[in-house]
């Protein structure tokens, strides 16, 4: 059983621009989380994906999108890159929930390193 | 992780038990969460514990959960080497239906051999 997989695994970009990244759920999860972990502290929740809808944010800005796809992968889309987006940008993908939990339970990817200069 | 706290660093001999400690603010979580985090890795899941139970033991991991002074705490066992890590608490604080977890920032284990 494949596990969650993120690409790519380093990102060197400058502000101003755009950046995609990338995110495959594991088998049989139909949620996805994303999460963005700064140099030293714990992930912080950005949205979570559920049958390709937005559900639930954190407190990041318009410029932070997201999608879900048909079979549960994701992209995150930030635009208008700033210095302060550099970090470490974790995906989540998680099992149907019993009745209606959703996204509970997280098994996390390795992440993607974006560096922004 | 404003909500979570967690004390940064601590430091065992090989062999002795670790107790990682947590606190959290939002009475209404209905999951708590330990996460390992190695090097250059992303999280791994250890355990996680529903807000209705107290205790939950899972091989060398035992969790703890006071919900009156919204304190948990990961046991681990025999601690090895390979225990050294990053620890992280987190409590699920969005609705029912959303899996926003909040996270702490994390307890350094340092295992001394």
């Amino acid at each position: 059983e494949t596990g969650v997989t993120q690409s790519p695994t380093h990102l060197i970009k400058t502000r101003g621009q755009q950046v995609t990244l990338r995110c495959s759920s594991q088998s049989g999860h139909n949620t996805v989380s994303w999460y963005q972990q700064a140099l030293g502290q714990g992930p912080q929740f950005i949205f979570q994906y559920y049958r390709e809808e937005e559900n639930g944010r954190g407190n990041f800005p318009p410029r932070f999108s997201g999608l879900q796809f048909p079979n549960y992968s994701s992209e995150l889309n930030v635009n208008a890159l700033e210095l302060d987006d550099s970090a470490l940008y974790l995906c989540a993908s998680s099992p149907k929930g019993a009745g209606t939990r959703v996204g509970y339970e997280q098994y996390f990817g390795p992440g993607t390193r974006l560096t922004v200069t | 992780g404003e909500d979570v706290e967690q004390s940064l660093f601590l430091s065992v001999r090989e062999g002795d038990s670790s107790v990682i400690n947590c606190t959290y603010t939002d009475s209404s979580s209905t999951y708590l969460y330990w996460y390992k985090q190695e090097p250059g890795a992303g999280l791994q899941l250890l355990t996680y514990i529903f807000s209705n139970m107290d205790m939950k033991q899972d091989q060398r991991l035992t969790v703890l959960l006071n919900k009156k002074d919204k304190h948990l705490s990961l046991r681990i066992a025999d601690t090895q080497t390979g225990d050294s890590a990053i620890y992280f608490c987190a409590e699920n604080k969005g609705s029912s239906n959303t899996g926003k977890l909040i996270f702490g920032q994390g307890t350094t284990l340092q295992v001394k051999p």
